[in-house]
This record gives C-alpha cells, sequence and structure tokens, in this order.
C-alpha cells in the first residue's frame, strides 16, 4: 500500500505571496492533519480534516487554511507569507475509524518551504 | 497545560548500548502515547505507542514505559545500533482525535 504523498516536496516563496501544499492519505485513510516542523518549535499541529470538515485546528493565524475533498486529498493554503513560515510541513493520515481507541497517525515525507 | 516535555535534547550512546529517552506531561485528559522516530528528510515514522492502561509495552528492542501518577513516559532502546540514529519524538493525544502535542525531539547518535 502506498504511503502518504506530498507535493511539492520543495518551494520557495517570497514575503507576500501565498502557497497551496498537497497531501494524499494512504488508500482508505479519511482523516489528515497537517504539522508544522520547525527547529525552534518542534511539531505543531495546524488542523485536522475528516469527511471534508474541519475537526481540529490549531492555534495557527487565519492565513492557514485547508480543504478536504471527497477522495480524501488535503490541501493547506498560507496566504502573505512571513519569513517565519519557513518550515517542513508534515501532513499525516489516519482511517480515524469508529473506534476510539485508534489513533495511529502515519506522516508523509513533507514539503520543504522557504521564503524569502 | 498542553506541554509535553521532552529530555535529553541530544544523547550519544555506544553501540550496544541502551538509550533511554523521557518524556513528561501534565494534561491528565491525554490517553494516548506515540513515540516517532524521524531520519533526516523523512518524515516521522510511528514507532510504538502505548496507553495509560499498561505500565510497559515492548516490541522488539523497543519498550515504553509508563507511569501514570507521575504522568512521565520513557522509551527505552535496547541493544542500540548505529542505524538507529536518528531524531525521536514523544508525543501525547486524546482517543478519537488526531491533535497530538509532540515533544521537542532528542537526537540519538549510536557510535559503532
Amino acid at each position: 500500500k502506498a504511503g502518504v504523498t506530498q507535493t511539492p516536496r520543495y518551494l520557495i516563496k517570497t514575503r507576500g505571496q501565498q502557497v497551496t501544499l498537497s497531501c494524499s492519505p494512504i488508500s482508505g485513510h479519511r482523516s489528515v492533519s497537517w504539522y508544522q516542523q520547525t527547529p525552534g518549535q518542534g511539531l505543531q499541529f495546524l488542523f485536522e480534516y475528516f469527511s471534508e470538515t474541519q475537526r481540529n485546528k490549531g492555534n495557527f493565524p487565519g492565513r492557514f487554511s485547508g480543504r478536504q475533498f471527497s477522495n480524501s486529498r488535503s490541501e493547506m493554503n498560507v496566504s502573505t507569507l512571513e519569513l517565519g513560515d519557513s518550515a517542513l510541513y508534515l501532513c499525516a493520515s489516519s482511517p480515524r475509524l469508529a473506534d476510539r481507541s485508534y489513533n495511529e497517525q502515519f506522516f508523509g515525507p513533507g514539503t520543504r518551504l522557504t521564503v524569502l | 497545560q498542553q506541554q509535553v516535555k521532552q529530555s535529553p535534547q541530544s544523547l550519544i550512546v555506544q553501540k550496544g548500548g541502551i538509550s533511554i529517552i523521557n518524556c513528561a506531561y501534565e494534561n491528565t485528559a491525554f490517553d494516548y502515547f506515540p513515540w516517532y522516530q524521524q531520519f533526516p528528510g523523512k518524515g516521522p515514522a510511528l514507532l510504538i505507542a502505548i496507553r495509560p492502561d499498561v505500565s510497559e509495552k515492548k516490541e522488539g528492542r523497543f519498550t515504553i514505559s509508563f507511569n501514570k501518577s507521575a504522568k512521565q513516559f520513557s522509551l527505552h532502546i535496547m541493544d542500540s545500533q548505529p542505524g538507529d540514529s536518528a531524531t525521536y519524538f514523544c508525543a501525547a493525544g486524546i482517543s478519537g482525535t488526531y491533535k497530538y502535542i509532540f515533544g521537542t525531539g532528542t537526537r540519538l547518535k549510536v557510535l559503532a
């Protein structure tokens, strides 16, 4: 079974621009979560989508947004980029079963965003 | 209350030795504690996870010890190998959600 796919793998943007990152979850997985990873702050939760609805949200400004499509693929968008947005953006997928005891998330390789 | 504190920040172990990484949390609502391993240029990969109803879980050379009263948990890597050299993250979450709180990571180097 193919793993989580993220595109593009690398991206360079300038301040003020906007960017869209894409994530394709593992086949059959319906939950997609996004995390930002930086050397200073570590891994921080951005948001989670399930059935095209945002289920959880982290403490990030409104410039960070996302959406999920009917095929479970997800995109996240960052508008008005700032230098501090340079980071590795990770996507994680999970089946999100009705059994609440299942919590495993599987991460993709990430998209490395550099803001100049 | 949402923090997960991880130590040490870095660790150097001889081949064959035991690597121990510790984490502590405050939010008693957390009931799922996974450990992830991350190699440079890769996303984190799930190693092993534990729930508060058990005090220890072992998978191969990796063992999680969990102390519910102290709100602490740790990862033990037995017979550490150079291939284990990576960054390790502990995390905490609540069943039914996928909002993990991650520790700051431990960079492990195993010397050959």
